[in-house]
């Protein structure tokens, strides 16, 4: 079975602070990891996704993360919190050959002035 | 081109009562999935359509929930009778099939959200 752990369920950071925000994941299988993004009123957002190839994926918006097998761990980093960056993101695992998602419950990120 | 949509965008009913949620899926994605948020918590796979036929419906809390994807278009989300349990963001999300071009990503929706009172 899959799971995907997010510590952390709010953050704050100042503007222009390193931005990290921790997923952990369990799986059997070689996995596809994602995190979304949810701005207020609006719908998840893809920022970026691990299936395979190269362990640093870059995303939209200065948003990168590292794959690293060894420590199931897939974070979320940028270097410059911008105020526009405040929202619920989300880290999300699945396997090839399923579109099925397991979620981590959510970390709200806060920028603060 | 138009993103997944649904509809209402929020809808407040009493227990016991009747809702039908709504999502339209991106043009020509065979895929559609529904999926819960219960405030606070992780959001939950509740059902995977391919075209008209129902893939996967483990996550599916009770028989108060019925799916449908008549044509293998839109789908409709119905809980009856509503119980206080079911209040929660669904979101739906639509991919294209798998194959050349695939990505694994799903393109979600705004969500509805339901408060039952």
């Amino acid at each position: 079975a899959q799971s995907v752990t997010q510590l952390g369920s709010h953050v704050s950071v100042s503007e222009g602070a390193l931005v990290l925000l921790r997923c952990n994941y369990s799986s059997s299988v070689p996995p596809y990891l994602f995190w979304y993004v949810q701005y207020p009123n609006q719908g998840l957002q893809l920022l970026l996704k691990y299936t395979t190839g190269a362990t640093l994926v870059k995303g939209i918006n200065g948003f990168e993360a590292e794959f690293k097998k060894s420590e199931t761990s897939f974070h979320l980093t940028k270097p410059s919190a911008h105020m526009s960056d405040a929202a619920e993101y989300f880290c999300a695992v699945t396997t090839s050959g399923t579109y099925k998602y397991i979620f981590g419950t959510g970390t709200r990120l806060k920028v603060l002035a | 081109e138009a993103g997944v949509t649904q509809f209402p965008s929020h809808s407040v009913i009493e227990k016991g009562q009747t809702v039908t949620l709504r999502c339209d899926p991106i043009s020509g994605h065979d895929n559609l999935y529904w999926y819960r948020r219960v405030m606070g918590k992780e959001i939950k796979f509740l059902l995977h359509f391919v075209k008209e036929s129902k893939q996967d419906e483990s996550g599916m809390p009770n028989n108060r929930f019925l799916a449908e994807r008549t044509g293998g278009t839109y789908s409709t989300l119905k809980v009856q009778p509503a119980e206080l349990e079911d209040s929660g963001v669904y979101f739906c999300a639509s991919s294209q099939v798998q194959g050349q071009g695939y990505t694994g990503e799903l393109f979600f929706g705004e969500g509805s959200r339901l408060t039952v009172l």
